[in-house]
């Protein structure tokens, strides 16, 4: 099984902040590579596929880089709406695994 | 607009069983791949189990965790999604999203998630 590994599990950031979280796979992936919101209490969202391809309707401040094992989603000027946790998740391969999840909370 | 809502959750002891199911509107089921992913409380998202679409032969994959205790499936006339679940343990309660899969160059991401359904698995 491919594993995720998520850095930080939680961060304190303040409104207008530049927020980057990173998500490592155990091997490659390719860009075969997805990010989640989730709010409390809520359905995940889908925010990024491809690694880098902004889903529907999801705002510009929201970006993902990387291929292979490294991945990043940054956040530039965070906005009182983008407190939540957040996931990575692999679907090169079966079975598919997300990260742990990345914790986002007002500073 | 895109639409999936979960229905089928409860209580059940462990051993027992119980029927998810996924009502989808807004778009083609028949020619989507379908999950159901689930949250235990206060951890994590698990995948569980994926449903190809006809074209793919309606094959099926599972989680190591749930495989020969969960069968997934669908039923495409009447767009929903299903998931049986039998010999439930404690550790299969857990919130359960349906999720529609997209398409990128040969494999699937998730891009819409139902509201969930919570399954409780306790005596």
């Amino acid at each position: 099984d491919i594993q995720m590994t998520q850095s930080p599990s939680s961060l304190s950031a303040s409104v207008g902040d530049r927020v980057t979280i990173t998500c490592r796979a155990s091997q490659g992936i390719y860009d075969y590579l997805a990010w989640f919101q989730q709010k409390p209490g809520k359905a995940p969202k889908s925010l990024i596929h491809a690694a880098s391809s902004l889903d529907s309707g999801v705002p510009s401040r929201f970006s993902g880089s990387g291929y292979g094992t490294d991945f990043t989603l940054t956040i530039t000027s965070l906005q009182p709406e983008d407190f939540a946790t957040y996931y990575c998740q692999q679907y090169n391969s079966y079975p598919l695994t997300f990260g742990g999840g990345t914790k986002v909370e007002i500073k | 607009e895109v639409k999936l809502v979960e229905s089928g959750g409860g209580l059940v002891q462990p051993g027992g069983s119980l029927r998810l199911s996924c009502a989808a509107s807004g778009f083609t089921f028949s020619d989507r791949f379908m999950d159901w992913v689930r949250q235990a409380p206060g951890r994590g998202l698990e995948w569980v189990a994926r449903a190809r679409n006809k074209a793919n032969t309606y094959t099926t994959e599972y989680a190591a965790s749930v495989k020969g205790r969960f069968t997934i499936s669908r039923d495409d006339s009447k767009n929903s999604l299903y998931l049986q679940m039998n010999s439930l343990k404690t550790e299969d309660t857990a919130v359960y999203f349906c999720a529609r899969a997209a398409h990128h160059t040969g494999n699937y991401f998730f891009d819409y998630w139902g509201q969930g359904t919570l399954v409780t698995v306790s005596s």
